[in-house]
């Protein structure tokens, strides 16, 4: 079955950018939507956008600012840089798969913690 | 953007007892939630989609119900197995999550 694997730094600097990438094994990365969503500790999760396998993009109005997403169907990859981190970015980031624009996220990656500290 | 409310927090509970967790949306959403139950350290595990659908694999102990804006997960006889944080989410318009329900042992 398809899996999913986010990779990338554990630690960035404050005003810098984090970038993750999420590898898609088992499956192929066309004809889906693949989203980021961030579980902040002890907190909940926050959806951050979301690429169509076309490139296509929508961002959380929230984020958007700061956020861009790519695809690379050729390495079965996408990918999230977030732009002018602090210390509130810091956040369980997860790769996810749906089937249309709006819709429920099965899989999950198994996530990757980012700390934004100096 | 549409807020979602989770009711509650908290909840201490013991094996075998009957389980709901509330949900509800800043404005209708049809039937567009979906729950997920999350264990530390692990990913959400997709348990109900469009308020009610059992997912492939899921204990027929979990039902979602509701429309519009008030939707219950109920657990019919919790399992030690159970015991984690449950989250809704609405995918109405863009998505959003609820703020958790921990569920504790008793």
């Amino acid at each position: 079955q398809v899996q999913l694997q986010e990779s990338g730094p554990g630690l960035v600097k404050p005003s810098e950018t984090l970038s993750l990438t999420c590898s898609v094994s088992g499956g192929s990365i066309s004809g889906y939507y693949w989203s980021w969503i961030r579980n902040f500790p002890g907190k909940g999760l926050e959806w951050i956008g979301y690429i169509y396998y076309s490139g296509n993009t929508n961002y959380n109005p929230s984020l958007k600012s700061r956020v861009t997403l790519s695809v690379d169907t050729s390495k079965n990859q996408f990918s999230l840089k977030l732009s002018s981190v602090t210390a509130a970015d810091t956040a369980v980031y997860y790769c996810a798969r749906h089937m249309t624009y709006s819709s429920k996220f099965d899989p999950w990656g198994q996530g990757a913690l980012v700390t934004v500290s100096s | 953007d549409i807020q979602m409310t989770q009711s509650p927090s908290t909840l201490s509970a013991s094996v075998g007892e009957r389980v709901t967790i509330t949900c509800r949306a800043s404005q209708s959403i049809s039937s567009w939630l979906a729950w997920y139950q999350q264990k530390p350290g692990k990913a959400p595990k997709l348990l109900i989609y469009d308020a009610s659908s059992l997912e492939s694999g899921v204990p027929s102990r979990f039902s979602g119900s509701g429309s519009g804006t008030e939707f219950t997960l109920t657990i019919s006889s919790l399992q030690p197995d159970d015991f984690a944080t449950y989250y809704c989410q609405q995918y109405n318009s863009y998505s959003t999550f609820g703020q958790g329900t921990k569920v504790e042992i008793k």
